[in-house]
């Protein structure tokens, strides 16, 4: 298995510039995840699907942040319009099963996002 | 409310010495609580997790970890380290299934294993 895909893995971009990042999760999986990571705040859930559905979003920052998942197989998270502090890690991750939070969460390794 | 805290920034221990990376929480209910190991430019990585049962969890690379009811403790310990064990460590924890579950990942531990 190729595990959880995500791209790009570096996006550099300009303020007020729209972002859009990508993630396959795994094939089975049922849950998805997308998080942010930063030095300052830590590891912070953003919005969590499951079947393909969002269950809970009250972790996204703002009006500007959207999430969708038109299928089982594909995620965006998208910014517009950016800004510096959006600069972060952004992490999509994905698990098994109906049980919200029983099932260990498999990680993508990352985009690192740069706003400047 | 829920919480989890992981009150150590930094962990330093020389290789072939017993570690423990420590876990507190708080949580209404029967946690769920998870393990997981960051290396530099990865995500993370899945190590392990309690969810009811034996109190003493195996988990990958010879890491375990021991539910403790009474102190709201879940701390990860190894017996041998290796320098290789080097890495940011996550402590998770969610009160269990239920429509409102929210994940809550602990600020991390950083553990360096020096030669």
């Amino acid at each position: 298995d190729a595990g959880v895909i995500q791209s790009p893995r570096h996006e550099v971009t300009e303020m007020g510039q729209e972002v859009t990042l990508r993630c396959k999760p795994i094939s089975g999986h049922n849950s998805l995840f997308w998080y942010r990571q930063t030095m300052m705040r830590g590891l912070e859930l953003l919005i969590y699907f499951n079947n393909n559905v969002p269950i809970d979003d009250s972790g996204m920052p703002e009006d500007r942040f959207s999430a969708k998942m038109p299928n089982a197989s594909f995620s965006t998270l998208k910014i517009q319009p950016s800004e510096p502090r959006d600069s972060a890690v952004y992490f999509c991750a994905s698990s098994l099963g109906a049980g919200q939070y029983s099932y260990e969460q498999y990680f993508g390794p990352g985009t690192r996002l740069t706003v400047t | 409310a829920q919480s989890v805290a992981q009150p150590e920034d930094q962990v330093n221990v020389a290789e072939g010495n017993p570690l423990t990376v420590k876990c507190t929480y708080s949580v209404s209910g029967n946690p769920y609580l998870f393990w997981y190991v960051q290396y530099p430019n990865r995500g993370l990585q899945f190590l392990l997790k309690y969810i009811t049962g034996d109190n003493l969890v195996k988990g990958s690379y010879g890491f375990e970890a021991e539910f403790n009811k009474s102190q709201t403790s879940f701390h990860l310990k190894k017996p041998s380290a290796l320098v290789s064990d080097s890495a940011l460590y996550f402590c998770a924890v969610s009160p269990g299934y239920s429509s409102a579950s929210k994940i809550i990942f602990g600020s991390g531990t950083r553990l360096s294993i020096r030669p």
